[in-house]
């Protein structure tokens, strides 16, 4: 009964470093999203896909790509780490029609030093 | 100007006591809306899809008006268990989800 699961939890870069997220999510759903939390902020959708093979930007992608090879996988990269990078993030997914519930993962704290 | 607006408090309120809060979206065609919660540290999880007849689910209530692009939610008989952050999230047309900054409540003793 896993639903969504985030790797690693925690983490800390220097900047500079490069870095993958996984996600993993295990209730066949079509859409997956990557999310970042700030303080004050809010969740900012960074990329998005609706599907195996399909992605699309958010509300904040620069400094992210992403890839979504299976459908049950959905990772977020960071090339080269900044400090602005420092964040909450927050895998979550959803069946297409947008009338269900998101399932989110742990969230992973990110800290760019 | 953000497609998601929230009040964000913190909204400090007695135990027993009825607090209510709005959130307003700036997408008309915007199809689906929701209440998240979301615990200190925590991922959100889901509280209730808001319907346009308006709803219940025990001490909760969430109404939708579509003529003034707002949302809200009243949370009657509060308990210290309600404390939390409660993110308003609305589906544009293509399906995605936008977040709501969050409104934070205390329930105090």
């Amino acid at each position: 009964n896993a639903g969504v699961t985030q790797t690693p939890k925690f983490r800390v870069l220097k900047t500079g470093q490069s870095m993958t997220l996984l996600c993993a999510q295990d209730m066949n759903h079509e859409y997956m999203y990557w999310y970042r939390q700030d303080p004050g902020m809010g969740l900012r959708l960074i990329h998005y896909s609706v599907g195996e093979g399909t992605t699309a930007k958010g509300e904040v992608p620069d400094g992210y790509n992403v890839s979504r090879l299976k459908k049950q996988n959905f990772l977020l990269g960071l090339e080269s780490a900044a400090p602005s990078q420092t964040s909450v993030y927050f895998c979550a997914s959803s069946f297409t029609d947008g009338n269900t519930e998101a399932f989110f993962g742990q969230g992973t704290r990110l800290t760019v030093v | 100007r953000k497609e998601v607006e929230q009040d964000p408090g913190p909204f400090n309120v007695p135990e027993g006591a009825t607090v209510a809060f709005n959130c307003t979206y700036s997408n008309s065609a915007s199809q689906s809306f929701f209440w998240y919660r979301q615990d200190c540290r925590k991922e959100p999880k889901l509280l209730m899809s808001v319907y346009s007849s308006g709803n219940e689910d025990g001490r909760f209530t969430a109404q939708l008006n579509r003529a003034s692009q707002y949302i809200s939610l009243l949370i009657r008989d509060s308990k210290l268990s309600d404390s939390a952050t409660y993110l308003c999230v609305v589906t544009l047309e293509d399906y995605k989800l936008s977040f709501g900054a969050g409104t934070t409540v205390t329930v105090r003793a």
